[in-house]
Formats: C-alpha cells, structure tokens, sequence
C-alpha cells in the first residue's frame, strides 16, 4: 500500500502570506496526485489534479508541484477564505488521502 | 449540474448492517467510476471502496475488505454501498464522490453532503 504523508500537521498564517504545504508518498506515484480542500462540515473540494493542473473556478493564487514522491501545494497569498484542511491524495495504485494540514490564523 | 446525493445512515449495533445510497444527476452515469471516502469524528479523509463506471471492477481499503460491498445500478444512476459486521471504528460521514474516468485509481470532482453512520450499543 502507498502511504501519503503531509506536513505540517497545523500551520498557522496570516492573510497575505505564502503558505507551502508539503506531501510525500512511500514510493514513486509519477504525478498521479491531488489536491482538496476541506471546510468544516463540509464536503472537499477538488483543488489540484496530475500534480499540477488548477481544478476550473479555483483561484490562480493556488498552485501544485512535484513528482515522484514529493509534492507541495502553494497558496501564494493566503485569503481569508482559505483557512481550512488541504488533503493530498494519490491515484496510482488504489487511492490513498494523507492525514491532512490545517490552516488556521 | 451535477450533485450526488447520499442516504441511508444511521445508528446501528456493532455487527449490525446498513446500506447507504448514493443518487446522481446531471452527468452520464455509466462513463464515470464513483468512490466512497469516510470521514471518523475529527479525523482525516479515508478511502473506502470504488466501482468502475460498467460496474465492473469494485476495489476496497483493506480495513472493509470482505465486510462491504460497493454496487451499482446505471439504470437507477445510483450506486450502493452495503456494510456488514460494523464496527464502531466504522463510525464515521460517509462521502460518495464521482471519478473523472470511467475505470481505474481516479481523483473526485464532485461529492455529495455526506451521510453519517454511528455504530454503538
């Protein structure tokens, strides 16, 4: 099985700051990687898919990279709508979501 | 536009079953793998299971291997899932969530709202 591993765990920012996300897989899953965002009580939302491609309608201030096993997600200038819990999760063999990072002020 | 809509959970005992539901619209069903993802009580994502668009090709997390069952009805546009011997680390908000093929490991465009299964004496 792949296991994804974020970090941090919590992050805590400001409105206006770039914040950086960080996701490793436990073995090469190419660029089969996704992004979402997660609000509470609410369903995610796809926000990065193939490691790199911005999801239609979401803000260009979010941005992914990576391939092989390192990926990050970026959030160029931290909005107060973005406050929230980003999951990464692998498509490569079966699918796996990692544990998840939030941010919070 | 699309929405995926969730039904079916509930309290119920430890080994007890349940089956949720999951309708969709507004998109040509049968061309479209859906998934069901979980969510514990202040915990993160999981995986659970996923069918392939024909129906198919059914995949599970190892943690419901051979204690659920993913199914689906194209003519219905609804996909089920069935859950025996429940646990109560099978408590959780059950997502149905729609693929963007039709086969294979996928990631999800849509989702629905979530139905919550609670699994107690």
């Amino acid at each position: 099985d792949i296991q994804m591993t974020q970090s941090p765990s919590t992050l805590s920012a400001s409105v206006g700051d770039r914040v950086t996300i960080t996701c490793r897989a436990s073995q090469s899953i190419s660029t089969w990687l996704a992004w979402y965002q997660q609000k509470p009580g609410k369903a995610p939302k796809l926000l990065i898919y193939a490691a790199s491609n911005l999801e239609s309608g979401v803000p260009s201030r979010f941005s992914g990279s990576g391939s092989g096993t390192e990926f990050t997600l970026t959030i160029s200038s931290l909005q107060p709508d973005d406050f929230a819990t980003y999951y990464c999760q692998q498509y490569n063999s079966y699918m796996t979501f990692g544990q998840g990072t939030k941010v919070e002020i | 536009e699309v929405q995926l809509l969730e039904s079916g959970g509930g309290l119920v005992q430890p080994g007890g079953s349940l089956r949720l539901s999951c309708a969709a619209s507004a998109f040509t069903f049968s061309n479209y793998a859906v998934t069901w993802v979980r969510q514990a009580p202040g915990k993160g994502l999981e995986w659970v299971s996923a069918i392939s668009g024909s129906g198919g090709s059914t995949y599970y997390a190892d943690s419901v291997k051979g204690r659920f069952t993913i199914s689906r009805d194209n003519s219905k546009k609804t996909v089920y899932l069935q859950m025996n011997s429940l646990r109560a680390e099978d408590t959780a908000v059950y997502y149905c969530a729609k693929g963007v093929i039709s086969s294979g490991y996928n990631y999800f465009d849509y989702w629905g709202q979530g139905t919550l299964v609670t699994v107690s004496s």
